[in-house]
């Protein structure tokens, strides 16, 4: 049973150009989370999403930032637009329900030049 | 003041050593959790709990619900254990919310 996989592992971006952030979530896990570690700094929530849906985006910065769950396929993390800020590693997590144990990706670093 | 508090910040320990890594939140909370974080690397969940203790190999943990305190303990530490160890708490809805992380470092 594949854990949580993330890809790419690392990714380089220039100013101004888009990343994507790809999640697949366990087998038989319906929920995602994403969350940001700045250099430097703690794990910080981004949001949570469930199947078509997005449950919970307080940790999501207001402009450039958006993600789904589609039906079939990873969850996508999109940045538009990247800036050096944006440097960080995203770390995305699953759980079969809410309440129960997140388990987490590898994480994707992403570097903005 | 962060909702979840860690202490201490960084941990240096003899191989053999006994570990002890302090939790302290500020919120209401439905679980905690304690983390692992390898240099570069993943993030591994070592313990979920909600009241009580628990026990995995050389790791113990356990919280206080009353005192909103939860401790992570390390018998015979070893230097594998080097790693960041994070404390994270389920509060309202399902995020979690993170300590700042404890650098662990075992010398050998």
């Amino acid at each position: 049973n594949a854990g949580v996989m993330q890809n790419p592992r690392h990714l380089v971006r220039r100013r101004g150009q888009e990343a994507r952030l790809r999640c697949s979530p366990m087998k038989g896990h319906s929920h995602v989370y994403w969350y940001r570690q700045l250099p430097e700094e703690g794990l910080k929530f981004m949001v949570y999403l469930q199947k078509e849906n997005i449950i919970d985006e307080s940790g999501m910065p207001k402009e450039r930032f958006s993600a789904e769950f589609p039906k079939e396929g990873p969850s996508i993390l999109r940045i538009q637009q990247v800036v050096r800020g944006d440097s960080a590693a995203y770390f995305c997590a699953s759980s079969a329900g809410q309440g129960n144990e997140q388990y987490f990706g590898p994480g994707t670093r992403l570097t903005v030049t | 003041k962060n909702e979840v508090e860690q202490s201490p910040q960084n941990l240096t320990a003899q191989e053999g050593e006994f570990i002890t890594i302090n939790c302290s939140y500020s919120v209401g909370i439905s679980a905690l959790h304690w983390l692992q974080q390898h240099p570069g690397g993943g993030i591994v969940s070592l313990f979920m709990l909600s009241s009580g203790k628990k026990k995995h190999g050389r790791l113990i943990a356990t919280i206080n619900i009353q005192e909103k305190h939860s401790s992570l303990h390390i018998t015979a530490s070893h230097p594998r254990d080097s790693a960041v160890y994070i404390c994270a708490v389920t509060s309202y809805g399902n995020k979690l919310v993170f300590g700042a992380g404890t650098i662990l470092r075992v010398k050998s």
